[in-house]
């Protein structure tokens, strides 16, 4: 069955270090969303993509940055780990461009010490 | 963007129908009407979606008034599993999703 997974499902990094987060998905849907959800809140968009080599800020995008080289993959890298970066961290994909369901991949929980 | 109102919280009894207000008093005419819940510790679902008539699939119902400003999602027998929270939101050209505070449904057995 097609799906969407992230890894790892934990991290615990230290502040400053570099971390990438990884998001699959085999639907080979064109567009990929990553998103935060902080402890009691809705989630946040961070990036988007609609394509392979396209890349769009959403809405706490400052201190991320991602790439799309395939359509299978969006990476969401944390250039130098912060605090108020530990969240759980959603990545979501979708057929197109069009008001269609988007579907999500079970989280990856961060701790920045 | 169209924002959405939905009430915190709501309770419901097990095997009863439960109905999920949602206001979208600034909704435009190419606004979707989205609906995902979120289990604990899960990523949200995609429940059902629509932009002017009623839908209905295996999950729930959704009933939207017909000036749109207003809609209604149903459960037709709420089981313990349907706790979760539950979040209304408006979906226009995109893709797009803003999540907002959502209601956090309590199903009593």
């Amino acid at each position: 069955d097609a799906e969407i997974t992230q890894s790892p499902r934990h991290k615990i990094t230290e502040t400053g270090r570099q971390v990438t987060l990884a998001c699959h998905q085999t639907w080979n849907h064109n567009n990929m969303f990553w998103y935060r959800q902080d402890l009691g809140h809705g989630l946040r968009l961070i990036h988007y993509s609609y394509g392979v080599q396209d890349t769009n800020k959403g809405e706490v995008s400052d201190g991320y940055s991602v790439s799309r080289s395939n359509t299978e993959d969006l990476p969401l890298t944390l250039e130098s780990a912060a605090s108020s970066q530990t969240s759980v961290y959603f990545c979501a994909s979708s057929v197109s461009r069009d008001p269609y369901e988007q579907y999500f991949g079970p989280g990856t929980r961060l701790t920045v010490t | 963007d169209a924002k959405t109102t939905q009430p915190n919280s709501m309770e419901s009894n097990e095997e009863e129908p439960v109905h999920l207000p949602c206001n979208h008093s600034t909704i435009s005419g190419t606004d979707y009407i989205h609906w995902y819940r979120q289990l604990p510790s899960q990523g949200p679902e995609y429940v059902i979606h629509g932009l002017t008539s009623n839908v209905n699939n295996r999950m729930a119902s959704l009933a939207i008034a017909e000036d749109r400003k207003s809609s209604t999602l149903i459960l037709h027998r709420a089981t313990l599993r349907d706790a979760a929270v539950y979040y209304c939101i408006l979906m226009n050209a995109g893709n797009m999703l803003t999540f907002g505070g959502g209601t956090r449904l309590m199903v009593k057995p």
